[in-house]
């Protein structure tokens, strides 16, 4: 079966410090890549996502994610991260003909400290 | 502004007894779907639909069902056959469940404990 796994449960940051969320799939075939954040009493949204094309996307709020096929990785970045980003952080994996059904890792913790 | 409602957010069960959350959605979108989030497991699929009268189970539909009667609305029942109802439940909603482009959209959840 597919998985999804995220390095980090619980990451921990100064203000202004630069941010690498670990993403990793196990499926070999086609994938469409998706990066979700819950902030504290929100909703899920969608950071950004990976279809075809450049491998390097670009989100909201200055996140960028680099996919690298070889490493089956998709790893969120930010280079200056605010107190504004704690939230908990989803990687997700739709692969090819499995329709619409996400695969989520479990969940990155991210506490950013003023 | 369109969007996801779920109801209740906080909800209490006694145990042996079913108890129904409630999701509606007024995007217009065609597929529906119920996660459980818990703890370091991050969120798992329970049930989905991609369209309306027609469900399929996920990952975890033990001790779950659900019905699909209208386009809006996709309530989940936790039946007193699942062992470990206390979770966070997550409703979400995609355009075309046959686009594996199109991102999915999350309500706000409701939390289930049980007394």
């Amino acid at each position: 079966a597919q998985s999804v796994s995220q390095h980090n449960h619980h990451v921990i940051l100064s203000e202004a410090a630069s941010l690498e969320l670990g993403c990793n799939y196990s499926y070999g075939g086609t994938v469409n890549l998706f990066w979700y954040v819950q902030y504290p009493g929100q909703h899920l949204q969608l950071l950004l996502k990976y279809f075809s094309g450049d491998p390097l996307v670009k989100g909201i709020k200055g996140f960028e994610a680099e996919f690298i096929k070889s490493k089956f990785s998709f790893n969120l970045r930010k280079p200056s991260v605010q107190w504004s980003d704690t939230a908990e952080y989803f990687c997700a994996v739709i692969v090819d003909n499995y329709g619409q059904n996400f695969v989520f890792g479990p969940g990155t913790r991210l506490s950013v400290l003023p | 502004d369109g969007g996801i409602t779920q109801s209740p957010k906080y909800l209490f069960r006694k145990e042996g007894q079913n108890v129904t959350l409630s999701c509606e959605q007024n995007l217009n979108h065609d597929a529906m779907y119920w996660y459980r989030q818990d703890p370091g497991q991050g969120l798992r699929l329970i049930y989905y639909s991609q369209i309306v009268n027609d469900f399929q189970k996920g990952d975890i539909a033990e001790g779950y069902s659900v019905s699909r009667e209208k386009k809006e609305s996709f309530p989940l029942t936790v039946t007193s056959a699942q062992k470990n109802p206390t979770a966070f439940y997550l409703c979400a909603s995609s355009m075309d469940p046959g686009d594996s482009n199109q991102p999915q959209h999350f309500g706000d959840g409701t939390r289930l404990s049980i007394l």
